[in-house]
Formats: structure tokens, C-alpha cells, sequence
């Protein structure tokens, strides 16, 4: 069990920019969850699959975010024509569907 | 809906010295609720949590907290910190029958001065 990972740990990127990010989970975990954290703030969720299927999403997640999880492994996160105010943490966590096990993290500026 | 508030957004104390870290939480239902850590550019480390039973709850690094259904609360506490207990702490609560969906507070920033 290597734990949550995430790459990459740093994204710089300029506004318009497409930008996507991975998250592999703890193998036998079936749920995934993304969430956001701003500076200052507490992470706030963005949206959670269990295996294949998304079932919640965040009103947060505008349509310019997309996440998918095709096989019920990894997962990844898209964000299309980036916007300044679009830099934070972006945090990914998994579960059995008890406590949520977090990875480090992907920090995205948008300049 | 949940909602979390962690009252101090910062915390300065010497070491060896107690803390309390402070959080109240909001809800209509059972809840659980959580304390996490945050070291600097790191992802979030489970201290301890809530379920049901016991109301004082023991958690990593020496670090309890108890549970306070009258008065919404779940304080952190240390009896004695040291520098490497540093960081940002997060209160999170989630509903008894929805773990999927937990709500942080906005964090409290630990600061252990020698």
C-alpha cells in the first residue's frame, strides 16, 4: 500500500490553458473523491466516484471542470480554459467507504 | 446540511505547554466528525475520528478530542506540544449515513514557538 498519489505535485499554467491532473488511489479502495482548497481555507468537495460512476457533484465544479474514472482505477481531472481565480490545491482522496485516505496534492497557479 | 466552524484561525504556544484547538459543527442529523492534519505542501493526515461510543477519542501523535453533543463541539487537545505538531488542523464532519461527502472548517494554524 503505497498510499494516494498525484501528479503532477505542480502545475504552472497561463489562462486559457487546458490542464488535466491524475490521481491513483489505494488499490482496494472503490471511492475516489476530488476536492479544492484556496488559500486559507478549508478543502472543499468537489465531486466522488464509486468505482466507474460519478454520483455527486459539486455546484463548485462549473463546465469547464470534468472528471472521469474509466475503469474504477486512477482518476483525472480537466480543467478547460483556466482561469486565474481557478489556482489552488487540488486534492484527491479514496475510501472503502469509511475514512477518507488523502494524497498530497496537485498546486495549481494560473498566471 | 453540515457546517463546521473552527474558532481560531491561529494558535501561537511554547513548547511542552497544553492546547486546545476549538471546533463547533452544525446539523440536523447524526453526525461524524474528524480532525485532520496538514503539514506544508502536503496532502491531509487523519488524526482522529468520531464514530459512535466513547466520546473521548484518542488519536495519533498524542492528540485526543472529545465529543460534546450538548454543546456541538469537538476540541482538540494536546497536554504537551512539540515543534514538529506545526501545521494547519482541519475539523471535518460528515453525516453518520453520507461519509462521502465531508465538510471542513477553515482550519486552525498551529504555531510551536521553542
Amino acid at each position: 500500500d503505497t498510499g494516494v498519489s498525484q501528479d503532477p505535485r505542480h502545475k504552472i499554467t497561463k489562462r486559457g490553458q487546458n490542464v488535466t491532473f491524475r490521481c491513483d488511489p489505494i488499490s482496494e479502495h472503490n471511492r475516489l473523491y476530488w476536492y479544492r482548497q484556496t488559500l486559507g481555507q478549508g478543502p472543499e468537495f468537489l465531486t466522488y466516484f464509486q468505482n466507474e460512476a460519478q454520483l455527486e457533484k459539486s455546484r463548485l465544479l462549473s463546465d469547464r471542470f470534468s472528471a472521469e474514472r474509466p475503469k474504477g482505477s486512477f482518476s483525472t481531472l480537466e480543467i478547460q480554459r483556466t482561469e486565474q481565480g481557478d489556482s489552488a490545491m487540488y486534492l484527491c482522496a479514496s475510501s472503502s467507504g469509511g475514512t477518507q485516505t488523502f494524497g498530497p496534492g496537485t498546486r495549481l497557479t494560473v498566471t | 446540511a453540515q457546517s463546521v466552524t473552527q474558532l481560531d484561525s491561529q494558535v501561537p504556544v511554547f513548547e511542552e505547554a497544553p492546547v486546545e484547538l476549538r471546533c463547533n459543527y452544525s446539523s440536523s442529523v447524526s453526525v461524524y466528525l474528524f480532525w485532520y492534519v496538514q503539514y506544508p505542501n502536503q496532502g491531509l493526515q487523519l488524526l482522529l475520528k468520531y464514530l459512535s461510543g466513547s466520546t473521548l477519542v484518542k488519536g495519533i501523535n498524542g492528540f485526543e478530542a472529545e465529543f460534546n453533543k450538548s454543546q456541538t463541539s469537538f476540541h482538540l487537545r494536546k497536554p504537551s506540544v512539540h515543534i514538529s505538531d506545526t501545521a494547519e488542523y482541519f475539523c471535518a464532519v460528515s453525516a453518520s449515513y453520507n461519509t462521502d461527502k465531508l465538510i471542513f472548517g477553515t482550519g486552525t494554524r498551529l504555531q510551536v514557538f521553542p
